[in-house]
């Protein structure tokens, strides 16, 4: 257990629906993180959240739409999505300091999500 | 943030030390040296950072070299639960409105498979 914890595990929807993944950190952190893994992909960092403002945005389309209500609660709503949006899911959290300053990220076990 | 280098794929007999090198000859003054590492169809884990100096803790030691161009993470006593992808990812921080947080890229790793 890292403390950040994601649901659901596993989601499968078709093209037309709307869903939304769920990220909860209980470590105290105030930056969060979505990270998508495609098949045979590395890591793609998608959204970073540094006390609750969106500090980047990787180019991902807006079919994929974050929210942050507050910094232990990081939302990914998902609209019409695209076959090759099937991927996992990751969210993360981290300590952000004072300039300078080391931020080891804690990641959750992760969305596996099919889009059919 | 610099570029790393690792082999694709690394085996290792189970009970004997692990040594996977890291390319990053690229690596700036202020940029650390971060290994996480992830299981199969979990989150990644950090594992250690450093910056110049070689650094130990429960899970592994990180040998920098003088010229911060190449390091290697060393798995003491390789169990079977330490197959993984690892990655060796180098980075400075981020700053946003005088706070810090982590950008990590992410490469392909290299699979390490711990046979017994």
């Amino acid at each position: 257990e890292t403390g950040v914890t994601q649901t659901p595990r596993h989601l499968v929807m078709g093209m037309t629906n709307k869903k939304s993944l769920k990220c909860e950190q209980h470590l105290g952190h105030n930056a969060m993180y979505w990270y998508k893994q495609s098949a045979k992909k590395p890591l793609e960092l998608m959204f970073v959240y540094n006390f609750k403002e969106q500090t980047e945005n990787n180019s991902v389309p807006s079919r994929f739409s974050p929210e942050c209500p507050n910094s232990s609660h990081l939302f990914l709503h998902l609209h019409t999505l695209q076959p090759e949006d099937s991927a996992l899911y990751l969210c993360a959290s981290s300590q952000a300091g004072l300039a300078g300053a080391y931020n080891e990220q804690f990641f959750g076990p992760g969305t596996r999500l099919t889009v059919l | 943030d610099a570029k790393t280098t690792q082999p694709t794929s690394m085996d290792c007999a189970e009970g004997r030390a692990a040594n996977l090198p890291c390319n990053h000859s690229t690596i700036s003054g202020n940029e650390y040296v971060y290994w996480y590492r992830q299981i199969h169809s979990q989150g990644p884990q950090y594992i250690i950072h450093g910056l110049k100096n070689n650094e130990t803790n429960e899970m592994a030691s990180l040998i920098i070299t003088e010229d911060r161009k190449s390091s290697t993470l060393i798995l003491p006593h390789a169990t079977l639960r330490d197959t993984a992808v690892y990655y060796c990812i180098v980075r400075g921080n981020t700053n946003a409105g005088g706070t810090s947080y982590g950008k990590l890229t992410f490469g392909q790793g290299t699979i390490l498979t711990v046979h017994p």
